[in-house]
């Protein structure tokens, strides 16, 4: 799977919006981006998903650059709920199998 | 809650000993995944199972063996632990191995190894 780049850590205030990037220069044309959080001592929970188009759902949206080689999620008003470790991950169609590599991912800190 | 099951959620054990973790997928998932998260190595992919049938092996040890039965649900058989092995596992789910299905995770399994 084509590897993706995340900062190691952002900050942020409650109730103000967040954009964490996500960069994957070596994205092929039928990976899908895929993101993931995880709480401290929690399973990592699924957020969002996309493959050309942004894409809303209820907890954030996934903005996708025309060249798909990066991206960006918006959680439009941070909660401390949201604080979490953040991971961007691509999932290829063609692998076979299609499991999820993780990275380090980005650790956000929200503060009240 | 993501509907996947994972008995037990603590575990302590000896080194030597040997333990099943037990994993129960959504409702109607056919894929089964496990993986393995320390402290020092972040969450790695162990194996996948689709139907019954291995379908995807990452970093599992050969201590380590897992299958899924035909009911889906799936066991994680670790032996001869070592005080390595003390982390946190993961069973997930998803209905299909299509790359654009979602993969729900499970709480965990902490298995301490003394």
């Amino acid at each position: 799977d084509a590897k993706t780049t995340q900062p190691n850590s952002m900050e942020s205030n409650e109730e103000e919006p967040v954009h964490l990037p996500c960069n994957h220069s070596t994205i092929s044309g039928t990976d899908y981006i895929h993101w993931y959080r995880q709480l401290p001592s929690q399973g990592p929970e699924y957020v969002i998903h996309g493959l050309t188009s942004n894409v809303n759902n209820r907890m954030a949206s996934l903005a996708i650059a025309e060249d798909r080689k990066s991206s960006t999620l918006i959680l439009h008003r941070a909660t401390l709920r949201d604080a979490a470790v953040y991971y961007c991950i691509l999932r290829g169609a063609n692998s076979g199998y299609s499991t999820l590599t993780f990275g380090k991912g980005t650790m956000l800190l929200v503060s009240p | 809650d993501s509907g996947v099951t994972q008995t037990p959620k603590h575990l302590i054990t000896a080194t030597g000993q040997r333990v099943t973790l037990r994993c129960s997928p959504r409702s109607g998932d056919l894929s089964v995944y496990w993986y393995q998260q320390s402290l020092d190595q972040g969450l790695q992919f162990l194996i996948q199972y689709y139907n019954g049938e291995e379908r995807a092996k990452g970093n599992i040890l050969e201590r380590f063996s897992a299958q899924q039965f035909p009911d889906l649900h799936s066991e994680l058989n670790l032996s001869s632990l070592e005080l390595g092995d003390s982390a946190l596992y993961f069973c997930a789910s998803s209905r299909t191995v299509v790359s654009g299905n979602t993969i729900y995770f499970g709480e965990g399994s902490w298995l301490t190894v003394v």
